[in-house]
């Protein structure tokens, strides 16, 4: 299996430009999360879904920034628009249902001049 | 409000050494336990778990253990090998939610 599959990894972005990351769970798992890290938050959990169904997005900083899920197999997290401030490296993640073991991507560093 | 506190950011631990990491959590809830290693420029990867019932798990050179009254756990790395040289993220989680990590703790292996 080749893991959880994030895209890009890296972007550049211009203040006010939006921004899409994308990500790709591993197959036949049915939670997918959306973490942020930063130097002074470390790792905060933005949202997550089980079945491709929003279950807690209490950590989207803001109503720039919102998450999809249109099938098993496919998750964009789009900042519109974006600021300095998000700048940051994205992760997603997923498990399988029964398992506390999440398995996630390489991230997408995001800087937003 | 932290419910999952990782106090050293950093340690330093000569090969061969043992290296001990700390977790500290406030949430009596919680009922499994995680340690992740993150290298640069990758996601952060498992490492061992253990669930609240117990107070100790050892897979080869890692060892967690748990202490639910202290709402303490450590990680317990003998040998240490250079290539542990990684951050160490500790979690926690309560059933049907999503896991919630420490801030990370840095650990350097000098040969």
């Amino acid at each position: 299996d080749a893991g959880v599959i994030q895209s890009p990894r890296h972007e550049v972005t211009e203040m006010g430009q939006e921004v899409t990351l994308r990500c790709k769970p591993i197959s036949g798992h049915d939670y997918l999360f959306w973490y942020r890290q930063t130097m002074m938050r470390g790792l905060e959990l933005l949202i997550y879904f089980n079945n491709n169904v929003p279950i807690d997005d209490s950590g989207m900083p803001e109503d720039r920034f919102s998450a999809k899920m249109p099938n098993a197999s496919f998750s964009t997290l789009k900042i519109q628009p974006s600021e300095p401030r998000d700048s940051a490296v994205y992760f997603c993640a997923s498990s399988p249902t029964g398992s506390n073991i999440q398995y996630f991507g390489a991230g997408t560093r995001l800087s937003v001049l | 409000d932290q419910q999952v506190k990782q106090n050293s950011p950093s340690l330093s631990v000569q090969e061969g050494r043992i290296s001990i990491l700390n977790c500290d959590y406030t949430n009596s809830m919680f009922d499994y336990f995680l340690w992740y290693k993150k290298y640069p420029a990758e996601g952060p990867t498992f490492l061992i778990s253990i669930s609240s019932i117990k107070d100790k798990n050892e897979d080869g050179r890692f060892t967690v253990f748990l202490n639910k009254s202290a709402k303490h756990l450590s990680l317990h790395i003998v040998p240490s090998q250079p290539g542990d040289s990684a951050v160490y993220f500790c979690a926690a989680s309560v059933p049907g939610t999503a896991l919630i990590f420490g801030k990370g703790t840095t650990l350097s292996v000098s040969s």
